[in-house]
């Protein structure tokens, strides 16, 4: 598929445990994206990478929330001590140039329940 | 920071009815508007973008037009179809050299048969 990947679809968690997202770009771009999506909202940034430098983390809730792109391709979005309000869509986006203007193509996301 | 205000928050339309969701924006900088159409359990999907050297473009029955003066974009669905049913979401960039998007809050459009 030439698509954006990501694992797990779902994530149940109890409260407290570390829980680890996975995204795979589409081959070959260089920037990539995670937005964090409640129910009923629309997607909220999170954090972007140039390939493996990651250039914004502002929208990441707490240092509880590492974003890591090691090899400029996959990347993996940990959350650790996971608390109740972490449930929610986690969604990768990725874009083929590493200018402003360009489309983001979304993963069908990771469903995150803390329990 | 980026604000993007979308309504209206519902709308219902019969089918072959056009469809219209406005959205405005908060930082003059901005300069990439796309649209993504989501349903229930679904990826957001990119249906169509305008950049802000253009005013209108358009993709068969969708449109979209762009206002910077007034800071307000829509978009415009013809000849509905009940498969057009979705969440949609307009969005903007911010413009620091990062491509990071401000989503409004979506509009369920429903279209009956």
């Amino acid at each position: 598929g030439a698509g954006v990947s990501q694992s797990p679809r779902y994530k149940v968690a109890k409260r407290g445990q570390d829980v680890a997202l996975r995204c795979d770009p589409i081959s070959g771009h260089v920037s990539l994206f995670w937005y964090q999506q409640a129910l009923g909202q629309g997607p909220e940034f999170l954090t972007y990478f140039q390939n493996e430098a990651q250039l914004d983390k502002s929208g990441l809730p707490s240092d509880r929330f590492f974003a890591e792109r090691p090899e400029g391709s996959v990347s993996t979005l940990k959350i650790q001590r996971t608390q109740q309000e972490d449930s929610a869509v986690y969604l990768c986006a990725s874009s083929p140039r590493d200018i402003s203007n360009q489309p983001q193509h979304f993963g069908d996301g990771t469903r995150l329940s803390i329990l | 920071g980026e604000n993007v205000e979308q309504h209206p928050s519902t709308l219902s339309v019969q089918e072959g009815d056009s469809a219209v969701i406005k959205c405005t924006y908060s930082d003059s900088a901005s300069n990439y508007f796309p649209w993504y159409k989501q349903e229930l359990g679904k990826r957001p999907q990119l249906i169509i973008d305008i950049r802000s050297n253009v005013g209108e473009k358009k993709d068969q029955r969708i449109a979209v037009t762009l206002n910077k003066t007034a800071k307000h974009f829509s978009l415009h669905i013809t000849e509905t179809q009940p498969e057009d049913s979705a969440v949609y979401f307009c969005a903007a960039n911010l413009e620091t050299g990062f491509q990071k998007l401000v989503f409004g809050t979506g509009t369920r459009l429903l279209v009956s048969p």
